[in-house]
């Protein structure tokens, strides 16, 4: 069965500081993976994803995640995080090439952004 | 273009009643899941409905039922109500030629039980 670990429950950054979120995954193959953000009381809104080529991943909000086979790994970063970027971030993956499609989340990271 | 859409926002209830929740897909999507999503926790898939059938189903109870309608929007339906069923509970749309993948979610709509 599929799985995904975030590590880091809380993360605290300094206002134009670079931020990596961890996101390890457990999956038979390569799946189709995720970063979603949500806000207080929001629905979730998707970052970016990956399905395959290049394993550097480029989204919305200046943000990219790195997949790392090897490592089972996809990784969220920022270069300068900005105080609106506080909010509660989740990895998810899914399945490929079974047609329909359930994602399956990790149990997220809250970022803070300190001044 | 209006994403995907979901009534009411807010909802109470109290324990042994039945409720149900509204989505309406992103335009262009005829792909409904229904995620449940408790206080600290992530998502958790409920089911999956595509052609008016329901395609996929996650670990929960037959409480938990739902229909798709010919426009594509969606219901999702919980009788005999605990309280372990408040929470926030996530609609998201994609589109069957994509494999259902890049998943876009609605606002959510929070039941309290009581």
């Amino acid at each position: 069965a599929q799985s995904v670990t975030q590590p880091d429950i809380h993360i605290t950054v300094s206002e134009g500081a670079s931020l990596e979120l961890r996101c390890n995954y457990s999956y038979g193959a390569t799946p189709y993976l995720f970063w979603y953000v949500q806000s207080p009381g929001q629905g979730l809104q998707l970052l970016l994803k990956y399905f395959s080529g290049d394993t550097l991943v480029q989204g919305i909000k200046g943000f990219e995640a790195e997949f790392k086979r090897s490592q089972s790994s996809f990784n969220l970063r920022k270069p300068s995080v900005h105080w609106s970027d506080a909010a509660e971030y989740f990895c998810a993956v899914g399945q490929p090439n079974t047609g329909f499609q359930k994602l399956v989340f990790g149990t997220g990271t809250r970022l803070l952004v300190s001044p | 273009d209006a994403g995907v859409t979901q009534s009411p926002t807010h909802l109470i209830k109290t324990r042994g009643q039945q409720v149900t929740l509204r989505c309406s897909p992103k335009s262009g999507h005829d792909t409904v899941s229904w995620y449940q999503q408790a206080l600290g926790q992530g998502p958790q898939f409920i089911f999956q409905y595509y052609e008016e059938e329901e395609r996929q189903r996650g670990n929960f109870p037959d409480r938990f039922s739902g229909h798709q309608f010919p426009n594509y929007s969606s219901e999702l339906n919980v009788n005999a109500l605990l309280l372990g069923d408040s929470a926030l509970y996530l609609c998201a749309s994609s589109p069957r030629a994509s494999g259902g993948v890049g998943q876009y979610f609605g606002p959510g709509t929070r039941l309290t039980v009581l």
